[in-house]
């Protein structure tokens, strides 16, 4: 079956610090991976992605790669700020992107 | 971005009564709408897929007649929890499809409401 793996929350650190946010992934076929993230309040919005196998996702200088040959996709910030402070879901979806499969999300908070 | 809303934010109801929460694309047009419901620290699990003027596809294992989905209008689409019990207590959040852009990109989540049933 498909299904995405997580790391548990929440994630406590130091503005300025390295960010990982572990994800694996299992699923039939070549899926496309997502990462979302959701502010207080607000809708999950798509903060980036990567469809095919090497590929790297990046934006607001996050970044992840996808490693088939380890089925993950882990999310990598090298410099946090207080303002990323949100929950992380990561996703697959297979086919006509119809179909999603979240991870359980990562609370991160970023203190001053 | 394209912005979907979710109506009410939160709930609370008694036992036994129904809740409807409503879900509007609110500057695109969505063909396709997602519900999905979000335990306490689990991952959100898709429940139907709506489709405008048709009926709804569900997912296996959730019950069509408890969770009634209407996509009347390309940009509201409504979950009915009926006969809501404790156990229906969840996070729901819905998501739109933009037919507009790139597949892989367009869907659009709303905020979520908070139903709590006693």
């Amino acid at each position: 079956g498909n299904s995405v793996t997580q790391m548990e929350g929440p994630v406590t650190l130091s503005e300025e610090a390295f960010l990982t946010i572990n994800c694996t992934y299992t699923a039939t076929g070549y899926p496309s991976l997502f990462w979302y993230v959701q502010y207080p309040g607000e809708g999950l919005q798509l903060l980036l992605k990567a469809t095919k196998a090497d590929d790297k996702g990046s934006n607001k200088g996050f970044e992840a790669t996808y490693r088939k040959e380890t089925t993950s996709f882990h999310l990598e910030k090298g410099s946090v700020q207080v303002s990323d402070s949100a929950v992380y879901f990561c996703a697959l979806s297979r086919n006509n992107f119809n179909k999603f499969y979240f991870g359980s999300g990562t609370k991160l908070n970023v203190k001053p | 971005g394209a912005v979907v809303s979710q109506h009410p934010s939160w709930v609370i109801c008694k036992s036994g009564t129904s809740v409807k929460i409503e879900c509007r694309s609110l500057d695109f047009q969505a063909t396709t709408m997602f519900w999905y419901r979000q335990f306490p620290k689990q991952s959100l699990m898709l429940m139907a897929t709506s489709n405008e003027g048709s009926k709804a596809t569900y997912e296996q294992g959730v019950e069509k007649d408890k969770f009634l989905i209407n996509h009347a209008s390309l940009t509201l689409s409504t979950l009915t929890v009926t006969s809501a019990h404790p156990e229906d207590s969840s996070f729901y959040i819905c998501s739109a499809r933009d037919p507009g852009g790139d597949p892989s990109d367009t869907q659009y989540f709303g905020p979520g409401t908070r139903l709590t049933v006693l």
